[in-house]
Formats: C-alpha cells, structure tokens, sequence
C-alpha cells in the first residue's frame, strides 16, 4: 500500500513567522509531488508542484523535495491568517493505466494574528 | 478557469437508497475522479475514469459504481447506501494523455449523510 504522512497538527504561528509543512512518501519511484491547500468548508486548491531535488519558489511559497530521503517539505515565509488551512501533500502514483494522485492527511496551519 | 460542477451541496439518504451523485466539467478534460474524504481519513479515491466509458478502482471501490456516458460527466452511483458512506465527497477533472501532471480542479462537494 502506497502511502503518503504528514504530521495531522495542527501547526501554530505567529504572523510573519515561517510556517514549515512536511510529507514523506513509501513509493520510492515516485517522480510528482503536489502541494494542496483547503480551506474549511472549501475543496482542495493546487499552490505548488515540484518534480525535480532542490527547491522550488513561488512568492512567499517554497517546496523542497529529496528523493533520496522520500521527503517534501512546503516552507510559508511571512505567514499571514489567511494561510490558515489544511495542507495536502499529494504524491502521483503510476500504478494504473494512467496517474492519479495520493493525498496525505492534511497538516491543519493556523497562523495567530 | 475550468469549473467542475456538482449537482447537490447537501443530501440526505435512507438506508438501502440508490444514490446518484452527479459531476459535470466545462474543459473538455479527459481524466475525471470521485473522491470521499473523512475527519482523521483524508482524501480516498473511490473510482476514476480516462475516457468515456471507461473507469478503474480508486483504493476504496466497494459499495460504489461510476458511469461516463459523456467526457463532461462522471456519475457516483451508491448502489444500496449505508450509513458509513456519510462523507464528503468530491469530484476532480484533468487534462489526461501525456499531461498527468496537470493539476486537478475539485468541485465544491457533495456531504452526503446517510440515516
């Protein structure tokens, strides 16, 4: 069973802090990895995709990946209120005839004003 | 931007009811999906399906069946409902063919309870 964790949280900040999400992953050919982000009551929202080691940046967002330690990490800089969320860390699985996606748990943020 | 729409916000079953949850996209995707998710469970593919007319098992396939008659809708069908299919449940679209990294586009969900 291919499995994707995160730690459930929920995960406290203060604004302007660095809020740090982490995901590790069972499926070592993994190649695609997703980060979703769901407000309560909301459906899930793509904010950032990574594929390759090292990190990827986008705004006050960046994703970390290390294949060799099965590990992605989301860093949020300058975190806001408005970050506060439910995190999916989401993993493609090629197990089909075509991909489809394996979400963790969730890490529940709240960013305190 | 894509919308992918789902026909009830809220349902409310009887036990032993066939229930019809039904998904319509507007971007001509090919890969649709039907996920449920539950407190402390996460996000658990139910069924997908690449094309129309076909579908594969997701990681929790029992108790449920799906159509795709037409590329823009992909229908759960709970056969005889149960109360432990009260859930929220949530339908996805996405470009398929070589574009599997694409990024899904949810519908709003449907929560079902089940009396």
């Amino acid at each position: 069973q291919k499995e994707v964790e995160q730690n459930s949280g929920p995960l406290s900040v203060p604004e302007g802090a660095i809020a740090s999400l982490n995901c590790t992953y069972s499926d070592r050919v993994s190649q695609s990895f997703f980060w979703y982000r769901q407000y309560s009551g909301k459906s899930p929202e793509l904010i950032m995709s990574i594929y390759s080691n090292g990190d990827k940046e986008d705004g006050r967002f960046t994703a970390q990946l290390n294949k060799a330690s099965q590990y992605v990490s989301l860093l949020i800089r300058d975190s806001q209120p408005s970050d506060s969320a439910t995190y999916l860390c989401a993993v493609m699985n090629y197990g089909g005839s075509q991909g489809n996606l394996i979400f963790g748990k969730g890490t529940k943020l709240s960013v305190k004003p | 931007d894509v919308k992918v729409t789902q026909s009830s916000r809220y349902l409310v079953k009887r036990t032993g009811e066939k229930v019809f949850l039904e998904c319509v996209q507007d971007m001509d995707h090919e890969n649709m999906f039907w996920y449920r998710q539950d407190p402390g469970l996460g996000l658990r593919l139910i069924y997908f399906s690449y094309d129309v007319k076909m579908k594969e098992k997701g990681d929790i396939p029992e108790g449920y069946s799906v159509s795709r008659e037409k590329k823009e809708r992909f229908s759960l069908i709970l056969e005889s409902a149960s109360t432990n299919q009260t859930s929220m449940y949530l339908c996805a679209s996405r470009k398929g063919g070589a574009a599997t990294n694409e990024k899904l586009f949810f519908g709003s969900g449907t929560q079902l309870s089940v009396l």
